[in-house]
């Protein structure tokens, strides 16, 4: 059964640093989006992606976060200065399209980000 | 504030019995709803979806929808303790990006 892949599944790095967080969709996925969960509390909305632009994105997602479709197959989020606060786990999930029955949305297994 | 309310639990209930969860929300822009089941440092996993007023069944798991009470609930049947999880209510609003917007979760522990 296809699903979202996600690497590294851990990631530390000193605040300040700027980390990449990589995803591989489902292949004939066309919705893209991030969420990410600070630990013990509620799974948030970061961004979602289609057709090569960003078609939503949260008051989390400021001028530090971005998003790249670099190739046919990866999708990353890139964190330009890290902070301590932004130490999460990090999903990327994928939907095959909108519309009813075609939006349901798959999450990969996620990357552990601690920002020391 | 597009808010979605669970409460954490724990959900406390015997193996074979039913356990129900619930779920309700403020955005009425919200046209899907989906429930996810979330393990202990893993990922959320799909286990319903519901569109439309009234009940979808898959297996041991119906969905509820009542979108005039903004209101979604999880019934499952015969639980089993591989079922103690968080779960997970989720609303999606088509007209945001496809934003889905969770619930803190109830935490669900079927004992033996």
């Amino acid at each position: 059964e296809p699903e979202v892949t996600q690497t590294p599944s851990h990631q530390v790095t000193q605040m300040g640093q700027e980390v990449i967080l990589r995803c591989v969709p489902i292949s004939n996925h066309l919705y893209f989006y991030w969420y990410r969960q600070i630990l013990g509390q509620k799974v948030e909305f970061l961004v979602s992606f289609y057709n090569n632009e960003i078609s939503e994105k949260s008051e989390i997602f400021d001028d530090q976060f971005s998003v790249e479709r670099p190739d046919g197959s990866n999708f990353t989020l890139k964190i330009r200065s890290t902070k301590l606060e932004d130490s999460a786990m990090y999903f990327c999930a994928s939907s095959e399209a909108r519309g009813r029955y075609q939006e349901t949305q798959y999450f990969g297994p996620g990357t552990r980000l601690l920002v020391l | 504030q597009k808010e979605v309310e669970q409460n954490s639990g724990p959900l406390s209930v015997p193996e074979g019995a039913i356990a129900s969860l619930n779920c309700t929300y403020s955005d009425r822009g919200s046209q899907s709803f989906f429930w996810y089941r979330q393990y202990s440092g893993k990922s959320p996993e799909l286990i319903m979806s519901i569109y439309s007023n009234g009940d979808k069944e898959d297996g041991r798991f119906t969905a509820q929808l009542n979108k005039a009470s903004q209101y979604v609930s999880l019934l499952i049947r015969d639980s089993q303790p591989s079922d103690s999880a968080t779960y997970l209510c989720a609303a999606l609003n088509n007209n945001a990006g496809n934003m889905l917007t969770f619930g803190g979760g109830t935490r669900l522990m079927v004992k033996p």
